[in-house]
C-alpha cells in the first residue's frame, strides 16, 4: 500500500528566504508519480509540480522545485524567495499506475507561514 | 470559465437529511473523483468514475451514492446524513495520458458540508 509522510505540520519563512517543505513516501510499485499542491486559505487546491519516478532530473515550475531522491524515497518540495502569498497547506502527493483505477493519495499537509 | 465546478459551495442541514453536490468539468477529461477533506485537512479518495464507469470505490457508507449521468459530470448523493459527514468535499478530474503516474488532478472549489 502507498503511504505518504509529511512530518513537519508547520513551518515558518521570512520572506524572500527559501524554505523546504519534507516529503517522504513508500510503495512497492516501480513507476510512480509524485505531486505536491497548495491549498490556501481560501480552500482551492492548486497544483504546483510533479515528478515521474523515472525522471533523471529534478522538477522545476518558477520558484518551486522538487528534491527528488528516489533510494531514499523522499520528494521535498523547495520554494525560493518566499512571498507572502505562498502562506497556504502544502500537500505532497502520489499517484500509482495501477492504469485507470490509480489514485493519488495524499500526505497531511504541512502549513508554511511566510512572515515579514 | 470554471473547469471544475461545484454546486453548492456551502451546504448545512440537520442530520438525517438527504443533500446532492453537483460537479461538472468542462476539460474533456476522462476521470472524475470525490475527496473528503475532514477537519484536520485530511484528504482521502472516496470514488472515482472513468467514463461513467465506477473505477474506485473506497470504504465509505453506501450512504453516499455516486452517479455520473456522463463523463462531464459526477454526482455525489448522501442519505441520512450524520454528524460526521461534515467535512469538505471536493470534485477533480484528470485526463487520461499513457502514464497514468502523470495524471494530474485538476480540482474544483470544494463544498462545505456541515451537519447539524
Amino acid at each position: 500500500a502507498q503511504k505518504i509522510t509529511q512530518t513537519q505540520p508547520g513551518m515558518f519563512v521570512q520572506e524572500k528566504e527559501a524554505v523546504t517543505l519534507d516529503c517522504t513516501y513508500d510503495t512497492s510499485d516501480p513507476s510512480y508519480g509524485l505531486f505536491w499542491y497548495k491549498q490556501p486559505s481560501s480552500g482551492e487546491m492548486i497544483f504546483l509540480i510533479y515528478q515521474g519516478s523515472y525522471d533523471q532530473q529534478n522538477a522545476t515550475e518558477g520558484r518551486y522545485s522538487l528534491n527528488f531522491q528516489k533510494a531514499r524515497k523522499s520528494a521535498n518540495l523547495v520554494i525560493s524567495a518566499s512571498q507572502l502569498g505562498d502562506s497556504a497547506m502544502y500537500f505532497c502527493a502520489m499517484r500509482d499506475t495501477q492504469g485507470t483505477a490509480s489514485k493519488l493519495t495524499f500526505g497531511t499537509g504541512t502549513r508554511l507561514q511566510v512572515t515579514l | 470559465d470554471t473547469a471544475v465546478s461545484q454546486t453548492p459551495k456551502y451546504l448545512v442541514t440537520q442530520m438525517g437529511n438527504d443533500k446532492s453536490i453537483k460537479c461538472e468539468q468542462n476539460l474533456g477529461h476522462d476521470t472524475m473523483y470525490w475527496y473528503k477533506q475532514d477537519s484536520k485537512k485530511f484528504l482521502k479518495i472516496m470514488f472515482s468514475y472513468n467514463n461513467k464507469e465506477l473505477i474506485i470505490n473506497e470504504t465509505v457508507p453506501n450512504r453516499f451514492s455516486p452517479k455520473s449521468p456522463d463523463k462531464a459530470h459526477l454526482n455525489l448523493h448522501i442519505n441520512s446524513l450524520e454528524l460526521g459527514d461534515s467535512a469538505v468535499y471536493f470534485c477533480a478530474s484528470s485526463q487520461d495520458l499513457e502514464d497514468p503516474g502523470a495524471n494530474v488532478l485538476t480540482f474544483g472549489a470544494g463544498s462545505r458540508l456541515t451537519v447539524l
